[in-house]
């Protein structure tokens, strides 16, 4: 059985140029979460999606981040205009259900912002 | 809103030694709790969770934690420390209530743990 799957794992852009992140989550999972990990920090939540729905958003920086999560295919977390300080791990989890306790993340896209 | 202290950034232990991480976490009423590790360049992979029941959780690894509701505490141990017990140690909450943001996880900072041989 495939786990969460994310890729790239290593995204390389330079200031300004637009960074595309990809969660592809366990078959049958119609929740996604992402999360953001900062150096030398713990993770913190983005947004939670359901297929073609945006659940909560509140964890979302205002401006230049997007996310969604399509019928069909993978969820894309969307970073336009990158700056320095968006240079992060970016970690993608799913879940069968709401109130499902204790889902397991994806290996991560690490995005370093030159 | 709610917090999680994890006292300690970096702990170091000799192989066999016993393994104590510390999390502590603010909440007027009980969360869930959850232990995770992360090894480097990897996912966070889940080690254990409380939800109910039980109050000494039993995990992965030999890993297991107790929750201790007066002291609003959720510590990680392991009797004997191994190499492969190395790694980054995350304590995370959310909260209890159905009808909320139950989804949503609250990350300590982590808790990098070095095994010495």
């Amino acid at each position: 059985n495939a786990g969460v799957m994310q890729n790239p794992r290593h995204l390389v852009r330079r200031r300004g140029q637009e960074a595309r992140l990809r969660c592809s989550p366990v078959k049958g999972h119609s929740h996604v979460y992402w999360y953001r990990q900062l150096p030398e920090e713990g993770l913190k939540f983005m947004v939670y999606l359901q297929k073609e729905n945006i659940i909560d958003e509140s964890g979302m920086p205002k401006e230049r981040f997007s996310a969604e999560f399509p019928k069909e295919g993978p969820s894309i977390l969307r970073i336009q205009q990158v700056v320095r300080g968006d240079s992060a791990a970016y970690f993608c989890a799913s879940s069968p259900r709401q109130g499902y306790y204790g889902y397991t993340f994806g290996s991560g896209t690490r995005l370093t912002v030159v | 809103a709610q917090s999680v202290t994890q006292l300690g950034s970096h702990v170091s232990v000799s192989e066999g030694a016993l393994v104590l991480l510390r999390c502590n976490y603010s909440s007027s009423v009980p969360p869930y709790l959850f232990w995770y590790v992360q090894y480097p360049n990897q996912g966070l992979q889940l080690l254990l969770k409380y939800t109910t029941g039980a109050t000494l959780v039993k995990g992965i690894n030999g890993f297991e934690a107790e929750f201790k509701k007066s002291e609003t505490s959720f510590h990680l141990t392991k009797p004997s420390a191994h190499m492969s017990d190395a790694a980054e140690y995350f304590c995370a909450v959310s909260d209890r209530d159905s009808g909320g943001s139950n989804y949503k996880l609250t990350f300590g900072k982590g808790t990098l743990l070095t095994v010495n041989p």
